[in-house]
C-alpha cells in the first residue's frame, strides 16, 4: 500500500540555523505534497505545500523541493525561531479517491534558543 | 479555528465499551477524513467519505465503522475498546473535487480507554 517515511524523527537546532527535513513516497500516482506543523496540544494545520509540476516552493522561511523521479521531497526553514518548535509531517495525496492522504511519522523539532 | 467542530473533546471509557465520535466539516466540504493519533505517533488515516460515501479506506479496525450522513456531518463508532485504541482522533475536511488537496483538520477527540 501507500507509504510515506520522514527522517529524521526528532532534530535539534540552534536558533538562527537551518533545518531540513526529508520525505520518500511510494505512490508514483502522488501528485500533492502538503506539510503540516502540530504543535503541542494543537491541530495539524498546514504550512506550505508543492504540486508535481513544480520543483520548489518557497514562502518567506520556509521552502520545499521536489523529485519526482526520486519520489522524494523535502522541507528546509531557515533562520530558525524558537516558535518554529513543534512536530512537522509530510504527506503524499494522490487523486484517487478524492485525495487520499498519506502522512509520514513526523518530525520533532527542537530550536534552542 | 479551522471550522470543523468535533465533540467530544474528550472521552474517558473502559475497556469493551463502545464509543461514537462526531464531526461537522466545514461548510462546502464534501470530504471528511478520520485520522488516528497515538501518543508521540504520526497521523494514522482511517478512512475517508465523499458526499456520504466511503472514498477510501486505511488501517481501519473491523472494531470501527464510520459514516457520513445526508448533511455532511459524520460519526466514526470505535466498538470493544481496548487500552490501546487510547487515542486523539482527528477529524478533517477538504474541498473536493478540487486539486488543493488541503485538509482542514478539527481540535480532535481525545479518548481515554481505562
Amino acid at each position: 500500500g501507500e507509504n510515506v517515511e520522514q527522517h529524521p524523527s526528532t532534530l535539534s537546532v540552534q536558533e538562527g540555523d537551518s533545518a531540513v527535513i526529508k520525505c520518500t513516497y511510494s505512490d508514483s500516482a502522488s501528485n500533492y505534497f502538503p506539510w503540516y506543523k502540530q504543535e503541542l496540544g494543537k491541530r495539524p494545520q498546514l504550512i506550505i505545500d508543492i504540486r508535481s509540476n513544480v520543483g520548489e516552493k518557497k514562502d518567506q522561511r520556509i521552502a520545499v523541493t521536489l523529485n519526482k523521479t526520486a519520489k522524494h521531497f523535502s522541507l528546509h526553514i531557515t533562520e530558525t525561531q524558537p516558535e518554529d518548535s513543534a512536530v512537522y509531517f509530510c504527506a503524499a495525496s494522490s487523486p484517487a479517491g478524492g485525495f487520499k492522504t498519506i502522512f509520514g511519522a513526523g518530525t520533532r523539532l527542537f530550536v534552542k534558543a | 479555528d479551522s471550522g470543523v467542530t468535533q465533540t467530544p473533546k474528550h472521552l474517558i471509557t473502559a475497556t469493551g465499551q463502545r464509543v461514537t465520535l462526531r464531526c461537522s466539516p466545514r461548510s462546502g466540504d464534501l470530504s471528511v477524513y478520520w485520522y488516528q493519533q497515538s501518543l508521540d505517533q504520526g497521523l494514522q488515516f482511517l478512512i475517508q467519505y465523499y458526499n456520504g460515501e466511503e472514498r477510501a479506506k486505511g488501517n481501519i479496525l473491523e472494531r470501527f465503522s464510520a459514516q457520513q450522513f445526508p448533511d455532511l456531518h459524520s460519526e466514526l463508532n470505535l466498538s470493544s475498546l481496548e487500552l490501546g485504541d487510547s487515542a486523539l482522533y482527528f477529524c478533517a475536511s477538504s474541498v473536493v473535487p478540487s486539486n488543493t488537496g488541503e485538509l482542514f483538520f478539527g481540535e480532535g477527540s481525545r479518548l481515554t480507554v481505562l
